[in-house]
């Protein structure tokens, strides 16, 4: 079974602070996405990488950066966190070329910045 | 641009009941995928069912079905004989073809016993 695992459930950070969520997977899969989840706003895309050092700016990119120095592993920066930052972030990874594989989803990093 | 709508915030039903889940979008496109996924209360988000949209033929997975209206552009879920297990929510989302998904604001599925 794929396996993509996030590194922290719930993280409490404060204001202006900077903040890596960590998401490995072990299916060797080419694409991996950060996804922003709100009520009411179901999951936006912030960023996406199709490959090793790629990136590719989401939906919602404002306010995040990321990196993508090995192909399992792809983190999300939040440079200076804002109170308008505190949501569930979710990870996934899924097959290049191949739009009708699903997506691969980790468990969801809580994050508020008080 | 390209939408996807669940017009439907939340929904509840007996157990053993059948139960539909909306959704609608919008796209140009011809040819792209849809998929009905899953986040139950321990939060992993799971694959329920895809149809490509070529396909003139609903998909099926057990108690799991769609019907999808392409002209109308709509892609309804299914879900018969619903168990306590199926409480979650459910998201609609498509691959229209550029390796990225694009989801629906979801629907709150609660079974009651």
């Amino acid at each position: 079974d794929v396996k993509v695992t996030q590194s922290s459930r719930y993280l409490v950070k404060r204001t202006g602070e900077k903040v890596f969520l960590e998401c490995v997977q072990d299916m060797d899969h080419e694409n991996m996405f950060w996804y922003r989840q709100d009520p009411g706003l179901g999951l936006r895309l912030i960023y996406f990488s199709y490959d090793v050092k790629m990136k590719e700016k989401g939906d919602i990119p404002e306010g995040y950066s990321v990196s993508r120095e090995k192909k399992e592993r792809f983190s999300l920066i939040l440079e200076s966190a804002s109170t308008n930052q505190t949501s569930m972030y979710l990870c996934a990874s899924g097959r290049s070329a191949l739009p009708h594989s699903p997506l691969h989803f980790g468990n969801g990093t809580r994050l508020t910045v008080t | 641009a390209q939408t996807v709508t669940q017009s439907q915030p939340e929904m509840s039903v007996q157990e053993a009941e059948t139960v539909t889940l909306s959704c609608t979008y919008d796209t140009s496109e011809n040819n792209y995928y849809l998929f009905w996924y899953k986040q139950p209360p321990s939060r992993q988000m799971i694959l329920v069912i895809r149809q490509e949209a070529y396909k003139q033929q609903n998909a099926t997975e057990n108690r799991f079905s769609v019907n999808f209206q392409k002209a109308a552009k709509s892609f309804s879920l299914k879900i018969s004989d619903s168990q306590l297990g199926d409480t979650a929510m459910y998201f609609c989302a498509f691959n229209f073809g550029n390796e990225k998904l694009t989801f629906g604001t979801g629907t709150r599925l609660t079974i009651i016993p």
